[in-house]
């Protein structure tokens, strides 16, 4: 049972780099998202998709892309790292409608220096 | 806007004793879920337990119940006979009852509540 996979889990980029989270889910799960998490804080949305080829964004979407051309994977774009986005970030999956339970995947931790 | 409020942000409990996690949020929808999560220090997240709004009846999984006040939009977490390995970051968490394009039903998180469990 794979569930939610993240990679890579641990990363150091340099200010101004640009690179991408990959995120893969096995249980066909229409539901995606990215959030997160800084300390002394709980998770934030990034952005978000309801199925392949429907993203948005969630509540701090700025500095990042994503796209979701299969219903398997959801990757985050980071354009243009800076300091401000060093953070661990989780992504997670559930079948549609909301009474579903959200998995998460075991976080990767990104420090931008 | 939903917000989500944990105003403890740590708490103790001796083994083998009871503790309770407050949790209230803001919301004017009638029908919602609520989660809690726990994170230990390997930051996965691992569900605790969920609680629908339109249900009467508090959740309970195992030593773990909730007391859901849906007038008094508060929802704490009751770990029974607490053990070392209860020990983690618990978020409170809401999600909405509305589905799609433009929602996606998001979670909400509270800021978290640090439980230290001492022998």
């Amino acid at each position: 049972n794979a569930g939610v996979t993240q990679t890579p889990k641990f990363q150091v980029l340099k200010t101004g780099q640009s690179m991408t989270l990959q995120c893969a889910q096995d249980m066909n799960h229409e539901y995606m998202s990215w959030y997160r998490q800084d300390p002394g804080m709980g998770l934030r949305l990034i952005h978000y998709s309801v199925g392949a080829g429907i993203t948005d964004q969630g509540e701090v979407p700025n500095g990042y892309n994503v796209s979701r051309s299969t219903t398997e994977d959801f990757p985050l774009r980071l354009l243009s790292a800076a300091p401000s986005q060093t953070s661990v970030y989780f992504c997670a999956s559930s079948f549609g409608g909301t009474g579903n339970t959200i998995y998460f995947g075991e976080g990767s931790w990104l420090t931008v220096v | 806007a939903q917000t989500v409020t944990q105003s403890q942000p740590e708490m103790s409990v001796q083994e083998a004793e009871t503790v309770t996690l407050s949790c209230t949020y803001d919301t004017s929808e009638s029908d919602y879920y609520l989660f809690w999560y726990k994170q230990p220090p390997s930051r996965q997240m691992i569900l605790v337990i969920r609680q629908e709004a339109y249900k009467q009846q508090n959740a309970t999984e195992n030593r773990f119940s909730v007391n859901f006040q849906k007038a008094a939009k508060s929802f704490s977490l009751k770990i029974s006979d607490s053990q070392l390995g209860d020990a983690a970051m618990y978020f409170c968490a809401y999600r909405s009852p509305t589905w799609g394009e433009t929602s996606g039903s998001r979670l909400t998180f509270g800021e978290g509540t640090q439980l230290t469990v001492n022998p």
